[in-house]
């Protein structure tokens, strides 16, 4: 029954290695994101998709790339990942203007 | 460009005492704000969601209010108790879908 599911929980990676992260909803929602918690529990958007299409694109660097086969999935696809990369990256979908339903993340770990 | 404020960043509290955490927005051109609960290592958890409408929402022992005039939201938590402790973040909601985040009030609850 689990509303936004993210996979895989923890990943741990080297430097340089391409690495995606999968995220599924089963509310029906038209929108969902991807957020990144850095080491000082700050949240930030990265991307969002509304019905497939991109709508929100911070800066973020080329090499994180989402893609959305369908309204219920936003999959995240990091290239060439660094040190810096290391964070909690969240999942949640929800409809404009209402509330939003996070994922439990992914603790991504760069070595 | 929205920036969302929370006061205070760490609150230890003995169970029971009532208390208030506090948020603030510099734009207040939001469409809603919402208050989540984060516990380690855990998801996001959606506690209350006040549309720009409303001037409050209650949800058991959590009341939360809005007024955009100041640009401030409170979110007050009756008869605290230990299983209250986590990391509530204030987040407002603006057009094309983006939300701009607290950096969080981490609460103790001590018993």
């Amino acid at each position: 029954d689990t509303a936004v599911s993210q996979t895989p929980k923890y990943l741990v990676t080297q430097m340089g290695n391409d690495k995606s992260i999968k995220c599924e909803q089963n509310l029906g929602h038209d929108t969902m994101y991807w957020y990144k918690q850095d080491s000082k529990k700050f949240l930030k958007i990265m991307f969002s998709y509304n019905n497939k299409e991109l709508i929100i694109n911070e800066t973020v660097p080329n090499r994180f790339s989402p893609k959305s086969p369908d309204k219920a999935h936003l999959n995240l696809h990091i290239n060439s990942l660094e040190l810096g990369d290391s964070a909690v990256y969240f999942c949640a979908s929800g409809d404009f203007q209402e509330t939003q339903y996070f994922g439990p993340g992914t603790r991504l770990l760069v070595l | 460009k929205q920036e969302v404020t929370q006061i205070p960043a760490a609150l230890s509290v003995p169970e029971g005492e009532n208390l208030v955490l506090n948020c603030s927005f510099t734009d207040s051109a939001i469409y809603n704000l919402q208050w989540f609960r984060q516990d380690p290592g855990k998801g996001l958890t959606s506690l209350l969601l006040i549309q720009s409408s409303q001037r409050e929402q209650t949800s058991g022992r959590l009341n939360a209010s809005l007024d955009k005039s100041s640009g401030r939201s409170t979110l007050y938590i009756a008869a605290s108790q230990p299983g209250d402790s986590a990391t509530y973040l204030c987040i407002s909601g603006g057009s094309n879908y983006k939300l701009t985040f607290g950096k969080g009030t981490l609460l103790t609850v001590n018993p």
